[in-house]
């Protein structure tokens, strides 16, 4: 079974640009969850999606958003990027919504200039 | 307070040995507990789950919660070098947002 995937893997942006991460969950799984890393704040949930509804959202501001499609795979968007977004953003697959195991994809680093 | 509280590190361990991952969490309502391993340059992957009181063993791998005093540990028996790496305890809150520690860097030396 294939894993999690998700383009692009790197991307570099400037500031106040915007930016759309995909990510395609393991075949079956319905809930897609995101999240950034960063050195200093560690792994900070995004928000989840779940058969096309956002279920849960993180203390992220209004600039960052999602949407799940009906064959499951998930976008986020980065409106007026800062530069405080550079980060690894992941996301982790699961056959349910609050399912206990989550598999994440390779993720993709986002550097703003 | 962080919501998810480790130790950085980092955590150095001879080969054969036990090593002991801690972790505590301010929420008492929370659910699932779950300890990720993470290698540099690399995303997360499951270890194991916890969500009852008591210890689960997996192969070399025992998470133990005590939801009384808001703790959960990691322990790896018979320590390998290539359990070197980043180990991440998560809390999953009634609200199903997951809750992420800092992590803490193992090292096993040869």
């Amino acid at each position: 079974k294939a894993g999690v995937t998700q383009t692009p893997r790197y991307l570099i942006k400037t500031r106040g640009q915007q930016v759309t991460l995909s990510c395609s969950p393991i075949s079956g799984h319905r809930s897609v969850s995101w999240y950034q890393q960063t050195p200093g704040q560690g792994l900070q949930f995004l928000f989840e999606y779940f058969s096309e509804t956002q279920r849960n959202k993180g203390n992220f501001p209004g600039r960052f958003s999602g949407r799940q499609f009906s064959n499951s795979r998930s976008e986020m968007n980065v409106s007026t990027l800062e530069l405080g977004d550079s980060a690894l953003y992941l996301c982790a697959s699961s056959s349910s919504s609050g399912g206990y195991e989550q598999y994440f994809g390779p993720g993709t680093r986002l550097t703003v200039t | 307070q962080k919501e998810v509280e480790q130790n950085s590190g980092p955590l150095s361990v001879p080969e054969g040995a036990i090593a002991s991952l801690n972790c505590t969490y301010s929420d008492r309502g929370s659910q699932s507990f779950f300890w990720y391993r993470q290698y540099s340059g690399k995303s997360p992957e499951l270890i194991m789950f916890i969500y009852s009181n008591g210890d689960k063993e997996d192969g070399r791998f025992t998470a133990q919660l005590n939801k009384a005093s808001q703790y959960v540990s990691l322990l790896i028996r018979d320590s390998q070098p290539s359990d070197s790496a980043t180990y991440l305890c998560a809390v999953k809150g009634n609200n199903n947002d997951m809750r992420f520690g800092a992590g803490t860097r193992l090292t096993v030396k040869p």
